[in-house]
């Protein structure tokens, strides 16, 4: 069973200062780790992601972290901005599986 | 703009009606995807499709089907629409190997079954 878990079901940072958003997996091989942000009444966005032979891929403001050894994914935006407030999913797939995994996401507040 | 298009974005059925999602893309993606959406549950996948009259059950069909006789449009179909199946439906597209570069959603239906 490949799941992936976000913990954290909310998330509350200043204007300007960075939001850390945090994924667990389970029994990876070789994988991509995604995430997706959403707006309320919109589909899921796209933002980043990795491959499980990398450790950092960075685009941006938004830096996606994966540590294989504790196998946990976590994704930094810096510097935080109003318009990051969304709930965001992490998501993984297999290789040459096209099916995307979510996790049960993360609601982001930006304080101005 | 190359957009994932889900014909309603709101709807309300009855207990026993059967319910059509309907969805189309014009980026000619070979795969195609519905999933559910819930308060602490995430995005659960109910059925794929990687090309024309072929479908895959995902983790939850129970109470769905599905149809896609033409590349661009997956439909989803509820049988018999009951109140546990109130939620928002997404779908979304993908190319064939680039699912690990992500997908591209609709903007959702919000189901509500009375």
């Amino acid at each position: 069973d490949q799941q992936v878990k976000q913990n954290s079901p909310s998330l509350s940072v200043q204007e300007g200062r960075i939001s850390i958003l945090n994924c667990d997996y389970t029994n990876s091989m070789f994988d991509y780790f995604l995430w997706y942000k959403k707006y309320p009444a919109e589909g899921p966005t796209f933002l980043i992601s990795i491959s499980s032979i990398k450790d950092k891929n960075e685009d941006g403001r938004f830096t996606v972290f994966l540590n294989k050894s504790a196998k946990h994914l976590s994704l930094h935006i810096v510097p935080s901005q109003p318009g990051d407030s969304a709930v965001y999913f992490c998501a993984r797939s297999n290789f040459g599986n096209e099916k995307l995994t979510f996790g049960t996401g993360t609601r982001l507040t930006i304080i101005p | 703009d190359v957009k994932v298009t889900q014909s309603s974005r709101y709807l309300v059925k009855r207990t026993g009606e059967k319910v059509f999602l309907e969805c189309v893309q014009d980026m000619d993606h070979e795969n195609m995807f519905w999933y559910r959406q819930d308060p602490g549950l995430g995005l659960r996948l109910i059925y794929f499709s990687y090309d024309v009259k072929m479908k895959e059950k995902g983790d939850i069909p129970e109470g769905y089907s599905v149809s896609r006789e033409k590349k661009e449009r997956f439909s989803l179909i509820l049988e018999s629409a009951s109140t546990n199946q109130t939620s928002m439906y997404l779908c979304a597209s993908s190319s064939s190997g680039q699912s690990n570069y992500g997908y591209t959603f609709g903007s959702g239906t919000r189901l509500t079954v009375v």
